[in-house]
């Protein structure tokens, strides 16, 4: 079965500075999607990024990027020029692109909450 | 507003009890995940329906159950329950099982249980 985890439980950043959250997975499958999700005081779940392992490119979208290193197993993320509004509990999640039972569900690690210092 | 509804999003009801969730999925969307996230830990995956099947089973307990109903609409029937039921249930959708479009869930606001 694969697992995600996350091994900072919390981590804080100064306003306009930059944090990198740690994540990594086991499978032994090759192909398969990796997602960050964003978890405000809201609880709503937000997907911030996703990235599909047979791509080399890490995905970038605005201020979030990504270091996926797939022989490493490592999937982090960069939040650049944090704001107020990036404060909240972010969730590293795996998905196998297999079709079938396996295929469909997200694991999820157990999450670093971020602290963003005005 | 991501799509996904989810009713109700507070339920207090004391040990014993039975309860029931409810989601309806985004427009289009026929895959329904149900996920449970007690207090600071992370979402476990309770059950996946996909096109009124039960497509995939995680770690529920046998006092819960779960369907899909023709309308996509889904429900989550905890019963007996327990002090440690207590949690933020969520649902979440996706257009379907594979593809590039169908790898990206969904997620409803959370129907937040207390048990008393």
């Amino acid at each position: 079965a694969q697992t995600v985890t996350q091994s900072q439980p919390e981590m804080s950043v100064q306003e306009a500075e930059t944090v990198t959250l740690s994540c990594t997975y086991d499978t032994s499958e090759s192909d398969y999607y990796l997602f960050w999700y964003k978890q405000p005081p809201s609880r709503q779940m937000i997907l911030v990024i996703r990235q599909e392992a047979y791509k080399q490119q890490n995905a970038t979208e605005n201020r979030f990027s990504v270091n996926f290193q797939k022989a490493a197993k490592s999937f982090s993320l960069k939040i650049s020029d944090s704001q107020l509004g990036d404060a909240a509990m972010y969730f590293c999640a795996y998905r196998s692109a297999k079709v079938g039972a396996a295929g469909n569900k997200l694991t999820f690690g157990g999450g670093t909450r971020v602290l963003v210092k005005p | 507003d991501s799509g996904v509804t989810q009713t109700p999003k507070h339920l207090i009801t004391a040990t014993g009890q039975r309860v029931t969730l409810r989601c309806s999925p985004r427009s289009g969307d026929l895959s329904v995940y149900w996920y449970q996230q007690s207090l600071d830990q992370g979402l476990q995956f309770l059950i996946q329906y996909y096109n009124g099947e039960e497509r995939a089973k995680g770690n529920i307990l046998e006092r819960f159950s779960a369907q899909q109903f023709p309308d996509l609409h889904s429900e989550l029937n905890l019963s007996s329950l327990e002090l440690g039921d207590s949690a933020l249930y969520f649902c979440a959708s996706s257009p379907g099982l594979a593809g590039k479009g169908a790898n990206v869930l969904t997620f409803g606001a959370g129907s937040r249980l207390t048990v008393l």
